[in-house]
């Protein structure tokens, strides 16, 4: 059974602080990796998607690696903002399904 | 193009009734995915339709049944429902499968008394 773990749960930061989201997860057999955002209360907000074959992908201030020999991809997010606030999620697509993590919610102090 | 829609957007029930939740994919998307997401916890597989017929499903109980139509639309119906079924209910869409990219409904909050 595929687990995903992303540490920390919560992170609080100042503004124009570059972020690290991690995520892990226990079966490298995946498809893609994908990442989330969410905002409270809210639907999810597709940030980045990687294709198995890719070892990153970019989008402005976005870049998410993704290794999986190892179980690993991280998403970071250059120069804070507030408005870079939310639930940030990864998930991972096996066995027919996306499987997620708990999240890692971030605050962006102005 | 309109996104994956979803409806009602919120929802409330007491202990015991039913609920139906409907979702219209992606135009041309052919493959619907349900997930739950329980407060604060990542969303939860429940099941997934192709071709009208339900394909893989998770950790759920029979309460939990759904339907797609011709059209690709879906619904998940909910039976006899408990407390625990308080969630935000995710429709996905896709096209040819689980392995291609999945685009997000904005929910249905469902909130059970």
């Amino acid at each position: 059974k595929q687990e995903v773990t992303q540490i920390p749960a919560a992170l609080s930061v100042p503004e124009g602080e570059n972020l690290v989201l991690n995520c892990s997860f226990t079966d490298s057999a995946i498809y893609n990796l994908q990442w989330f955002r969410q905002d409270p209360g809210k639907g999810l907000t597709s940030l980045l998607l990687i294709q198995s074959s890719q070892r990153e992908q970019t989008s402005g201030r976005l870049n998410a690696s993704l290794d999986k020999s190892s179980g690993r991809s991280t998403l970071y997010i250059a120069a804070s903002q507030p408005g870079d606030s939310a639930t940030y999620l990864c998930a991972v697509y096996n066995d027919y399904k996306l499987s997620f993590g708990a999240g890692t919610t971030v605050t962006v102090r102005a | 193009d309109a996104g994956v829609t979803q409806s009602p957007t919120h929802l409330i029930k007491t202990r015991g009734q039913q609920v139906t939740l409907r979702c219209s994919p992606k135009s041309g998307h052919d493959t619907v995915s349900w997930y739950q997401q329980a407060l604060g916890q990542g969303p939860q597989f429940i099941f997934q339709y192709y071709e009208e017929e339900e394909r893989q499903r998770g950790n759920f109980p029979d309460r939990f049944s759904g339907h797609q139509f011709p059209n690709y639309s879906s619904e998940l119906n909910v039976n006899a429902l408990l407390l625990g079924d308080s969630a935000l209910y995710l429709c996905a869409s896709s096209l040819g499968g689980w392995t291609e990219t999945q685009y997000f409904g904005p929910g249905t909050r469902l909130l059970v008394l």
